[in-house]
């Protein structure tokens, strides 16, 4: 079944404007992860954030956490044109096996020029 | 540069016809995972290995095996079980197994496709 869930399912912005998609999931998690998959292409791991931190930033993104509302945010700053991907969060369930991430279906992130 | 090979790229399978994904990774890393993604949907997850000759299913197994015979190689066959194979295939790997929560280095994937 599916731990975290995106929200927009799609989000069409200009571009220079800021992008912000949540994830919300359900059960208490070790860690929650962000990635982005371009189109035809595998997903690569943007940021990290764990179950003790409430925000956390690289470069151009900014991820928060709130583990009472048991959702995530990310927030790409100034977009640009390169942005446009599919982002999904991933989740690692705290006290779960060994099995890998469980991943949203993604927010698909269209910046117009 | 390290990474995760995936090959093919494209593959066409003909009815009743088993088929081998490979994946191939120069990261020294221990786990190694196989994800199903169709359309507009996120990853699930077929089989994963932690270490070389154990693996274990994942949420959709039924119908793909696996091997794990050497560190880096961690080949998935869709075989004819399997009646919807029609998908897009990613490998993975991570340095530690997926408890521990470390983020996972993906290939580019093989689109599998049913003639």
């Amino acid at each position: 079944s599916q731990q975290g869930e995106e929200d927009p399912q799609a989000l069409s912005i200009q571009e220079g404007e800021n992008a912000t998609m949540n994830c919300s999931y359900k059960t208490s998690i070790n860690n929650l992860q962000w990635y982005r998959q371009n189109s035809g292409r595998g997903l690569v791991h943007l940021i990290l954030i764990r179950s003790n931190e409430r925000e956390k930033h690289s470069g151009r993104l900014r991820v928060t956490l709130d583990t009472s509302k048991k959702s995530s945010s990310l927030l790409i700053t100034a977009s640009r044109a390169a942005d446009t991907a599919s982002y999904f969060c991933a989740t690692v369930v705290r006290g779960g096996g060994a099995d890998g991430l469980t991943f949203g279906k993604g927010t698909h992130l269209i910046i117009q020029p | 540069d390290g990474g995760i090979t995936q090959s093919p790229k494209y593959l066409f399978r003909k009815e009743g016809q088993n088929v081998t994904l490979s994946c191939e990774q120069n990261l020294n890393h221990d786990a190694m995972y196989w994800y199903r993604q169709d359309p507009g949907q996120g990853l699930r997850l077929i089989y994963y290995s932690q270490i070389v000759n154990d693996f274990q299913k994942g949420d959709i197994a039924e119908g793909y095996s696996v091997s794990r015979e050497k560190k880096e190689s961690f080949p998935l066959t869709v075989t004819s079980a399997q009646k919807n194979p029609t998908a897009f295939y990613l490998c993975a790997s991570s340095i530690e197994p997926g408890q521990v929560g470390q983020p996972q280095h993906f290939g580019d994937g093989t689109r599998l496709s049913i003639l």
